[in-house]
């Protein structure tokens, strides 16, 4: 069935630093990929998203690329600030639902 | 703004209690879903339901059974609460149409079955 792999955590990365979250998905036919956050002590909200190969989906200084021939939607910031420290989740849409991943906490620090 | 809210930040119950959990929307949304938060499994899809009095069961059903009785709430019911139930439970909806399309999260119901 569709699954999303995404990098295990918690990833801990200095303040300005390059930050990069890797994630696959399995799944017939195109479906659409987003990046959920979750801030400590809140529900989940998109972060961005894409709809077909070769979209990219930016918000808030990150970004990820739709790439269909290697099946990923990598995260990606070019410099973090201590505010992203959240869990991240990969997700895809597909048949009426979502699927997430297991999650990224990261943690930056000052 | 879209506004989930979820009736309870925190909850405590003991095994074998019936515990209802409560999610209002306000945005006139048809689909809500619940799913619930385990470290190390993500999320995990319950139920759902896509119109008033509709209802499907996501991946994980047992143990767990839904109502929708109006359009802006869907409400999560455990029949006997175990402690394997212990978990953050979280609301979500979304609008018509593509129903792959952005989801709103409520804040989440810890809930905790001594």
């Amino acid at each position: 069935g569709d699954s999303v792999t995404q990098m295990e955590g918690p990833v801990t990365l200095s303040e300005e630093a390059f930050l990069t979250i890797n994630c696959t998905y399995t799944a017939t036919g195109y479906p659409s990929l987003f990046w959920y956050v979750q801030y400590p002590g809140e529900g989940l909200q998109l972060l961005l998203k894409a709809t077909k190969a070769d979209d990219k989906g930016s918000n808030k200084g990150f970004e990820a690329t739709y790439r269909k021939e290697t099946t990923s939607f990598h995260l990606e910031k070019g410099s973090v600030q201590v505010s992203d420290s959240a869990v991240y989740f990969c997700a895809l849409g597909r048949d009426d639902k979502i699927i997430f991943g297991k999650g990224t906490r990261l943690h930056i620090l000052p | 703004d879209v506004k989930v809210t979820q009736s309870s930040r925190y909850l405590v119950k003991r095994t074998g209690e019936k515990v209802f959990l409560e999610c209002v929307q306000d945005m006139d949304h048809e689909n809500m879903f619940w799913y619930r938060q385990d470290p190390g499994l993500g999320l995990r899809l319950i139920y759902f339901s896509y119109d008033v009095k509709m209802k499907e069961k996501g991946d994980i059903p047992e143990g767990y059974s839904v109502s929708r009785e109006k359009k802006e709430r869907f409400s999560l019911i455990l029949e006997s609460a175990s402690t394997n139930q212990t978990s953050m439970y979280l609301c979500a909806s979304s609008g018509t149409g593509d129903r792959n399309e952005k989801l709103f999260f409520g804040s989440g119901t810890q809930l905790s079955v001594l």
